[in-house]
């Protein structure tokens, strides 16, 4: 089976463009989590959707958006980027909303210049 | 959200057990304990995680010290594989959405 898949796994966008990063999670898993990991760090919390339902939203600027869609993909939007938005952007998917495993990607690079 | 405190960094033998600790003294009742490990180039990595009881899976073992401001992670038998950034983190319930990761142990295996 395959895994939670990203893409694309690498972008360079320029500061003030907007980019949209794409997952799929593992079939038959209805929840998917955002993550941003900037270098040397853990990974910050973004957004959780279950049933294409915002269900929780870090400490972000609404500048990044998200959504779900009926078949459980998902999309992160980021607008006017900036260079601190360069960071490792990682999706998890779990079964439902209760089960404790995450199940991560290996996540998108962005790099703004 | 509760913090956890872990070393910066370790270094251990291939095929010895790895003993990595995570302090948590501002614990709650409820609070769950997980942990996952990062390697290299990847995403996150459920390990394992607990509430009251020691834990065991296929990959570790979790060890809670009896007022819970205490955890450790024990891989018994380290492989070069193993060599990652480890991550305790608590939650609410067992199937917390929000996973607030702290900055981690790098564990480091010397061949």
């Amino acid at each position: 089976d395959a895994g939670v898949t990203q893409s694309p796994t690498h972008l360079i966008k320029t500061r003030g463009q907007h980019v949209t990063l794409r997952c799929s999670p593992i079939s038959g898993h209805k929840s998917v989590s955002w993550y941003q990991q900037v270098l040397g760090q853990g990974p910050q919390f973004i957004f959780q959707y279950y049933e294409k339902e915002e269900r929780g939203r870090g400490n972000f600027p609404d500048r990044f958006s998200a959504r779900q869609f009926p078949n459980y993909s998902s999309e992160l939007n980021v607008n006017a980027l900036l260079l601190g938005d360069s960071a490792l952007y990682l999706c998890a998917s779990r079964l439902g909303a209760l089960n404790t495993e995450a199940f991560f990607g290996q996540g998108t690079r962005l790099t703004v210049v | 959200d509760a913090k956890t405190t872990q070393p910066n960094s370790m270094e251990s033998n291939e095929e010895e057990p790895v003993h990595l600790p995570c302090n948590h003294s501002t614990i709650s009742g409820t609070d769950y304990i997980h942990w996952y490990r990062q390697l290299p180039s990847q995403g996150p990595e459920y390990v394992i995680h607990g509430l009251t009881s020691n834990v065991n899976n296929r990959m570790a073992s979790l060890a809670i010290a009896e007022d819970r401001k205490s955890s450790t992670l024990i891989l018994h038998r380290a492989t070069l594989r193993d060599a990652a950034v480890y991550y305790c983190i608590l939650t609410l319930v067992p199937g917390a959405q929000k996973l607030v990761f702290g900055q981690g142990t790098r564990l480091t295996i010397n061949p």
